[in-house]
């Protein structure tokens, strides 16, 4: 069974970068690829975006397309996801979804993003 | 971008007694393979969500078959035969037929 770990939790400041790291253990990521979702506190879902490890396909939301990079290493076992121009309504829960289709769908624990002067 | 809206938004049930959430979508979700991406995932307290069902109606492994999808087009139901405590949480439905994925907002389960 696949499990995915996330890197710890990060504060920052208005207009600065973060980079969070999710790690595939026990198989790769799968062709399905991976998503990105977050969740500000007491907020529901939103999709971020979502790669494909082995044909390098991306797709962004249009609200952080201009902002956001998600990349693979090229074993297809961590994904990263970076968020340029921190401003405080990305203040939210970042997770890392490995999609597996009719196999599963595995979530990281979580990596809380605090941005904040 | 397809709208999900859920319904209700909060769902109080007794234990033992059965709960239904409704989610719609603004268009269909029937794509051209003829696979329909409506997935529903369960987020209890303090933890990452986890998918219950997927493709409308399919269970994944480890979830109780107390747990049940259904419909079709825009129209889906997660149903719940018998409330169990563990169950308290909020619920998500998903639609994956159409860029970008959208998520419900999301139903709030607890106990009377």
């Amino acid at each position: 069974q696949v499990q995915l770990v996330q890197s710890g939790p990060e504060v920052k400041k208005p207009g600065a970068s973060v980079k969070v790291s999710c790690k595939a253990s026990g198989d790769t990521f799968s062709d399905n690829g991976i998503h990105w979702v977050r969740q500000a506190p007491g907020q529901g879902l939103e999709w971020m975006g979502w790669i494909s490890p082995y044909n390098g396909n991306i797709k962004y939301a249009q609200k952080v397309q201009d902002r956001v990079t998600m990349i693979t290493d090229t074993f297809a076992t961590t994904a990263y996801m970076e968020l340029r121009s921190l401003r405080s309504d990305d203040t939210a829960v970042y997770y890392c979804v490995g999609d597996y289709s009719d196999s599963g769908s595995y979530w990281g624990q979580g990596t809380l993003v605090t941005v904040s002067s | 971008d397809v709208v999900m809206t859920q319904s209700p938004l909060s769902l109080p049930v007794t234990l033992g007694q059965p709960a239904s959430i409704s989610c719609r979508s603004s268009q269909s979700l029937l794509s051209s393979n003829g696979d329909t991406y409506l997935n529903w995932f369960q987020q209890r307290p303090g933890q990452s969500p986890r998918r219950l069902i997927y493709k409308v109606s399919n269970r994944d492994s480890g979830v109780p078959d107390r747990f049940s999808g259904s419909g079709s087009g825009t129209d889906f139901t997660l149903k719940i035969s018998r409330v169990e405590a563990e169950d308290v949480g909020v619920y998500y439905c998903m639609q994956g037929t159409h860029w970008p994925l959208t998520f419900g907002g999301g139903t709030k389960v607890e106990i009377k």
